[in-house]
């Protein structure tokens, strides 16, 4: 089992503020890495999926960024809006493509 | 593109009882397929992942069986269900690239 971390665990951020969060992934036989945004009760939502290392990913107000020699992946919301408030998650998939792990998240509130 | 169909949404069960949640899956051949589960305060864990028919992983041990009948269909299975099962089950699909796609989930909750 890959060991994914994610911080902060939760975030409380004033509308208008611009946040990030670090997921943690071990770097050896490194794959993909994936962001998702999770709204209770519903699918998680595919944000971005990163293969290379130094790999900036963005879309409208929320961009990410990839280090696979170190094992960190970045995501940024600039400007947050009340509509951001959702748990972000990050996967990372073996090296076989098969598995996908993830971090338990990322639990933003903006508040408006 | 891919389709999951996940059911049921929601499911109260006893203690002790059985149980059966489906998923399959539109749009792809041959997916990885995946169980994940949410326990109360806590990320997704996964359960059991499968590359093919009858081919099941499983990544912790656990009250729950997982079976591929079909190419596009996946079973997470329990014969006696415990307080501990409670939390909220998600299918994901993975085609082959890397990407993973998820059903609606499904929110158990054992009394």
């Amino acid at each position: 089992i890959l060991n994914v971390e994610q911080s902060p665990q939760s975030l409380h951020v004033q509308e208008g503020d611009s946040t990030n969060f670090t997921c943690s992934f071990p770097s050896s036989n490194f794959y993909a890495l994936h962001w998702y945004r999770w709204e209770t009760a519903k699918s998680p939502e595919a944000l971005f999926v990163m293969t290379l290392n130094g790999d900036e990913k963005k879309k409208g107000r929320i961009s990410a960024t990839l280090n696979t020699k170190e094992g960190y992946s970045y995501l940024y919301i600039k400007g947050s809006q009340p509509e951001d408030s959702a748990t972000y998650l990050c996967a990372h998939g073996s090296h076989t493509g098969n598995q996908f792990y993830f971090g338990t998240g990322t639990s933003l509130t903006v508040i408006p | 593109s891919q389709t999951i169909h996940q059911w049921p949404a929601t499911l109260v069960q006893p203690v002790g009882s059985p149980l059966s949640l489906e998923c399959t899956v539109e749009g792809t051949s041959n997916p990885n397929l995946y169980w994940y589960r949410q326990a109360a305060g806590r990320g997704l864990q996964l359960l059991f992942y499968s590359v093919g028919i009858g081919q099941i992983s499983s990544e912790v041990p656990q009250n729950l069986s997982a079976s591929r009948p079909q190419d596009r269909q996946f079973i997470l299975s329990s014969k006696k269900l415990l307080l501990s099962d409670s939390g909220f089950y998600l299918c994901a699909c993975s085609p082959g690239q890397p990407e993973a796609f998820f059903g609606q989930g499904t929110r158990l909750t054992v009394v």
